[in-house]
């Protein structure tokens, strides 16, 4: 079974300031995906952004970029330039190649401070 | 863009009740799941579904109970009702080769009284 483990429950920004949210997950698995979800207070599930694990290369998307270590198990999400609508709670999730569940992690908030 | 649409948004029950949730995934998509989130919790995985077939099942209980039709729409039955099954559920799809670009809907909130 895959764990996914974000060990920080809260985390606040200054407006227009950088934030990192951390990730680590347990698989045995060499093939595999990693996601950020967004879910702001309407709750609805909001890709953020993906990582194919055989690509070394980090995913980017406009302001948001992830920092993956395959070996060390990690991926942690960069919030550059924050602004107020990322104020939300972020989920991290694995997915097995061949599977077709997600695994979250147990979320952390995201305050930003104008 | 179309998206997943689930009904109904909301949904009150009384214990011991049963309530039935739908989804119609997204056109052309193929796979649909269901996730439950209590309160304050991440999402749990609850069951999968690839062309009608149950492809994937997780901690669904076995007062829940879930199909896939002919035009890919998918319904969670849940049955007698308990406190603890107030949460919202989502629904997810995607195209089977494409797994991996999963789309949510907007989530059915069912509280239990």
């Amino acid at each position: 079974a895959q764990t996914v483990t974000q060990s920080q429950p809260e985390m606040s920004v200054q407006e227009a300031e950088t934030v990192t949210l951390s990730c680590t997950y347990d698989t045995s698995e060499s093939d595999y995906y990693l996601f950020w979800y967004k879910q702001p207070p309407s709750r609805q599930m909001i890709l953020v952004i993906r990582q194919e694990a055989y690509k070394q290369q980090n995913a980017t998307e406009n302001r948001f970029s992830v920092n993956f270590q395959k070996a060390a198990k990690s991926f942690s999400l960069k919030i550059s330039d924050s602004q107020l609508g990322d104020a939300a709670m972020y989920f991290c999730a694995y997915r097995g190649f061949n599977d077709y569940k997600l695994s979250f992690g147990a979320g952390t908030t995201v305050t930003v401070r104008a | 863009a179309a998206g997943v649409i689930q009904s109904p948004r909301h949904l009150i029950k009384e214990k011991r009740e049963t309530a039935t949730l739908k989804c119609y995934p997204i056109p052309r998509h193929d796979t649909v799941y269901w996730y439950q989130q209590g309160p304050g919790q991440d999402p749990q995985f609850l069951i999968s579904f690839y062309e009608k077939m149950q492809s994937d099942k997780g901690s669904i209980p076995d007062r829940f109970s879930a199909q896939q039709f002919s035009d890919y729409h998918s319904e969670l039955n849940m049955s007698s009702l308990e406190l603890g099954d107030s949460a919202l559920y989502f629904c997810a799809s995607s195209r089977e080769g494409e797994n991996e670009k999963l789309f949510f809907g907007s989530g059915t909130q069912l509280s239990v009284l």
